[in-house]
């Protein structure tokens, strides 16, 4: 069966690098997501991709943060200057189309910020 | 936007007896509730969910309600076993095509044998 998968499974940077987790999605999908879960809290939205643009952002995806398609199969997420409060598990979803209700879900990345 | 809320955070319980977790969302275009189970370390993991067009889902020894009216929803789970444990999220959706899920605080299950 087909899954999201992602990399790196764990990352670890110091405060203020820029780092870029990667996704790639089921190959058919075409909505995309990403989410944060804080060690010990409950997964929180970041944001909404389809067709090559932000369909959403919440408040926690602020300048600091970018996605990207760079191509057909990859979808990233930058963050240019980390903070230690952005250490945290980040997953990629991904759906297959706007009928579609269920996301699929990576196994995630452990961002820690040093 | 959106909030969900979960009850209870933690719940212990002997292995073969239920469980039950409640959920309450707050916006009524909502229509789309999934429940997820999580093991320490991995994905969110769908278990089983249900849209606004039915009160009641069952699959094996989960089932889930909803109350539209009430904007309430809920997981039983039936003859826990130890492999049960685990944290759970319920969840809330617009099921629009663009849609974030909107998660709950999650409640850690413990089965004991």
């Amino acid at each position: 069966e087909p899954e999201v998968t992602q990399t790196p499974s764990h990352q670890v940077t110091q405060m203020g690098q820029e780092v870029i987790l990667r996704c790639v999605p089921i190959s058919n999908h075409l909505y995309f997501y990403w989410y944060r879960q804080i060690l010990g809290q409950k997964v929180e939205f970041l944001v909404s991709f389809y067709n090559n643009e932000i369909s959403e952002k919440s408040e926690i995806f602020d300048d600091q943060f970018s996605v990207e398609r760079p191509d057909g199969s990859n979808f990233t997420l930058k963050i240019r200057s980390t903070k230690l409060e952005d250490s945290a598990m980040y997953f990629c979803a991904s759906k297959t189309s706007g009928k579609s209700y269920e996301q699929y879900f990576g196994p995630g990345t452990r961002l820690t910020v040093t | 936007g959106e909030n969900v809320e979960q009850h209870p955070s933690t719940l212990s319980v002997q292995e073969g007896d239920s469980a039950v977790i409640k959920c309450t969302y707050s916006d009524s275009a909502s229509n789309y509730f999934p429940w997820y189970k999580q093991e320490l370390g991995k994905r969110p993991q769908l278990i089983i969910d249900i849209r606004s067009n039915v009160g009641e889902k069952k699959d094996q020894r989960i089932a889930v309600t909803l109350n539209k009216t009430a904007k309430h929803f809920s997981l039983h789970i039936t003859e826990t076993q130890p492999e049960d444990s685990a944290v759970y999220f319920c969840a809330a959706s617009t099921g629009s095509p663009h849609d974030k899920v909107i998660f709950g605080p999650g409640t850690s299950l413990s089965v004991i044998p």
